[in-house]
């Protein structure tokens, strides 16, 4: 069974760092390129960055280029979300999420449950 | 970005209703080359993140049941359920992956 577990949400200040993580088990985690989505609460889905396999194609929505780096570690399993210079915008819940099939195709088929990073002084 | 407009924005059912939300893409989302239509449809239940329900506008994702069903091309898409279960109360998002990838609003579906 697909298992995706997002940790290190929690209360910043705004201009602060924070550093997500997203361990995966239960499939062949080398061979699926992966997202960071996010929900602000009470509102709709927004995707945020996208890695491929190799991390040698990395996409980011215009909302977080250049303060949020999307990283992967194939030898661990896991997917991360550098994220910095935090706005009280950014306050949301956090979700990483498989890409559907072993080639891109931009529909999320398996989804964390997410992380709630609070952006507030 | 591709803007994707759904309505109604929330639809009350009884049980065994059918049940239809539409959703509206800013730009033509059918990728002429293949043929595809780069549309999906999620569920999403309270507490619990989106479960992918259809991509390509009419592919039903594995487990599904298949009183869930998706249509349209181009710029206009229909999510049905055929009969309405009482664990299908949920918000509903389309997604495009055309462009960068964009949700809907949501349809917050509840029963009445």
């Amino acid at each position: 069974e697909v298992h995706l577990v997002e940790s290190g949400g929690g209360l910043v200040q705004p201009g602060g760092s924070l550093r997500l993580s997203c361990a995966a088990s239960g499939f062949p985690f080398t061979t699926y390129s992966m997202n960071w989505l996010r929900q602000a609460p009470g509102r709709g889905l927004e995707w945020l960055s996208f890695i491929d396999t190799t991390s040698s194609t990395i996409y980011y929505a215009d909302s977080v280029k250049g303060r949020f780096t999307i990283s992967r570690d194939n030898g661990k399993n896991s997917l991360y979300l550098q994220m910095s210079r935090l706005r009280a915008e950014d306050t949301a819940v956090y979700y990483c999420a498989r890409d559907l099939g072993s080639t891109s195709t931009y529909f999320y088929d398996s989804w964390g449950q997410g992380t709630l990073v609070t952006v507030s002084s | 970005d591709i803007v994707m407009t759904q309505s109604p924005d929330s639809l009350a059912l009884s049980l065994g209703e059918r049940a239809t939300i539409n959703c509206k893409s800013s730009q033509s989302i059918l990728y002429n080359s293949n043929n595809k239509n780069y549309l999906g449809w999620y569920q999403q239940k309270p507490g619990q993140p989106p479960k992918l329900l259809i991509y390509w506008a009419s592919t039903r994702e594995s487990g599904v049941p298949d009183r869930f069903s998706g249509s349209g091309s181009g710029t206009d898409f229909t999510l049905t359920i055929s009969s309405l279960q009482a664990e299908d109360v949920a918000v509903y998002y389309c997604q495009q992956c055309f462009g960068t990838p964009t949700f809907g609003r949501g349809t917050k579906l509840e029963l009445k």
